[in-house]
């Protein structure tokens, strides 16, 4: 049983281009959570998703940030118009319905140039 | 709002040494979590605690929670140069599934 994926694990972006950070749940998963950390900082919850639901995005920036899980294929974190402050490892977590236990993916590291 | 505070912040001990970390909590804990983070490889998660007075354990490492006290102990025996990482507490923020984390500790073991 494959864990959760994200890709890329790395991306460099320009100041004002988007990024797009993918992941795909555990097999069987059907809650997806975004997270952000920071440099030097703890992790920070972003947004929750159900399948084609938003539940809780009040961890996400109100610009420029918005994420989606599609009824088929990986849940979409997208970042419009990067700026440095964005630079930071993104991990994604899923967990199966009726459980808080979350699985990590091995996060995006994005870096803003 | 929940708060969780890890100490040491960081940790070096030479092979086969003992340690503890520890995670206090601003609030009550309703479930807490430890995991562990190495670059490049996400958190791996180690166990989750639910009830006061659990303790669990998985190979060298045991870890309990203090539910009055609101705080949680990691404890790894015999330490090896492959318990290096950062260890990262986080907890169900007011029973939800928001998880909050401690800054972590990061422990280095020498050989």
């Amino acid at each position: 049983n494959a864990g959760v994926m994200q890709n890329p694990r790395h991306l460099v972006r320009r100041r004002g281009q988007e990024a797009g950070l993918r992941c795909s749940p555990m097999k069987g998963h059907s809650h997806v959570y975004w997270y952000r950390q920071l440099p030097e900082e703890g992790l920070k919850f972003m947004v929750y998703l159900q399948k084609e639901n938003i539940i809780d995005e009040s961890g996400m920036p109100k610009e420029r940030f918005s994420a989606e899980f599609p009824k088929e294929g990986p849940s979409i974190l997208r970042i419009q118009q990067v700026v440095r402050g964005d630079s930071a490892a993104y991990f994604c977590a899923s967990s199966p319905p009726g459980f808080y236990e979350q699985y990590f993916g091995p996060g995006t590291r994005l870096t803003v140039t | 709002s929940q708060e969780l505070e890890q100490s040491p912040q960081s940790l070096i001990v030479q092979e086969g040494k003992n340690l503890t970390i520890n995670c206090t909590s601003s609030k009550t804990l309703y479930g807490l979590y430890w995991y562990k983070q190495k670059y490049g490889e996400g958190l791996i998660f180690l166990m989750m605690l639910q009830k006061g007075g659990e303790e669990k354990s998985h190979e060298k490492i045991t870890a309990k929670l203090d539910e009055k006290k609101q705080q949680s102990s990691l404890h790894i025996t015999a330490s090896q140069p492959s318990h290096a990482g950062i260890y990262l507490c986080g907890a169900d923020s007011s029973g939800t599934y928001k998880y909050i984390f401690g800054t972590g500790t990061r422990l280095k073991v020498l050989a």
